[in-house]
């Protein structure tokens, strides 16, 4: 079955370290993208791409970065720059234009 | 850049209807999306609207009048299951980049 695959579910974290949460999907979308989910709050968009070897900030990325060396993967590290980690993070991909699946989240926090 | 908004909270009863309004002001629009989000899980895809009018799917109905900037989510004969976050999203520009807004939090009482 084709899906989008978050792992790990549950990362800690210590202070000054850097994490890296994998994102892999099987649904040959050019698309993929990194958003942050904080308790009561919407989706916030930190890096997005849309081909392979490319991709653009987003409304938050500062203390992130991502790569995109394959189409199938879209890994984000967040690094000891980001000063308030604690968080769910979504990784979702789409077909350009038409709606994005979701991955089932990494929940982060700095212990 | 965008600016979305929908009502923080809402309630109802098992069996009824409810209606759940999105705003938004945005330049280049492409189309709008509903999710619903269960604590803890991630969203899942309801509805995408591009033209004005209405579209059904089930229980669960979409409305979209572009010139307004505004869409609503009609939920019928709710259950208790209905109960979760529900998320406008709106895509815009040449990216089609969805951005989201805060999100509903829909809570339903027997």
């Amino acid at each position: 079955d084709g899906g989008i695959t978050q792992s790990p579910k549950y990362l800690f974290r210590k202070e000054g370290q850097n994490v890296t949460l994998s994102c892999e999907q099987n649904l040959n979308h050019d698309a993929m993208y990194w958003y942050r989910q904080d308790p009561g709050q919407g989706l916030r968009l930190i890096y997005y791409s849309q081909i392979v070897n490319d991709f653009q900030k987003g409304d938050i990325a500062e203390g992130y970065s991502v790569s995109r060396e394959k189409k199938e993967s879209f890994p984000l590290t967040v690094t000891s720059a980001q000063k308030n980690p604690t968080a769910f993070y979504l990784c979702a991909s789409s077909i350009k234009g038409e709606y994005a699946f979701f991955g089932q989240g990494t929940r982060l926090t700095v212990v | 850049g965008q600016n979305i908004d929908q009502p923080t909270e809402m309630t109802a009863t098992e069996g009824a209807i409810v209606q759940i309004n999105c705003t938004y002001q945005t330049s280049g629009f492409n189309g709008l999306f509903w999710y619903q989000q269960h604590a803890g899980e991630a969203p899942t895809f309801l509805s995408y609207n591009v033209l004005d009018g209405l579209e059904e799917k089930g229980r669960f109905s979409s409305f979209l009048s572009r010139s307004k900037g505004y869409s609503y989510l009609l939920l019928k004969e709710l259950q208790m299951k209905d109960s979760a976050s529900y998320l406008c999203a709106v895509s815009s520009g040449g990216s089609y980049i969805p951005t989201f807004g805060r999100g509903t939090s829909l809570i339903v009482h027997p």
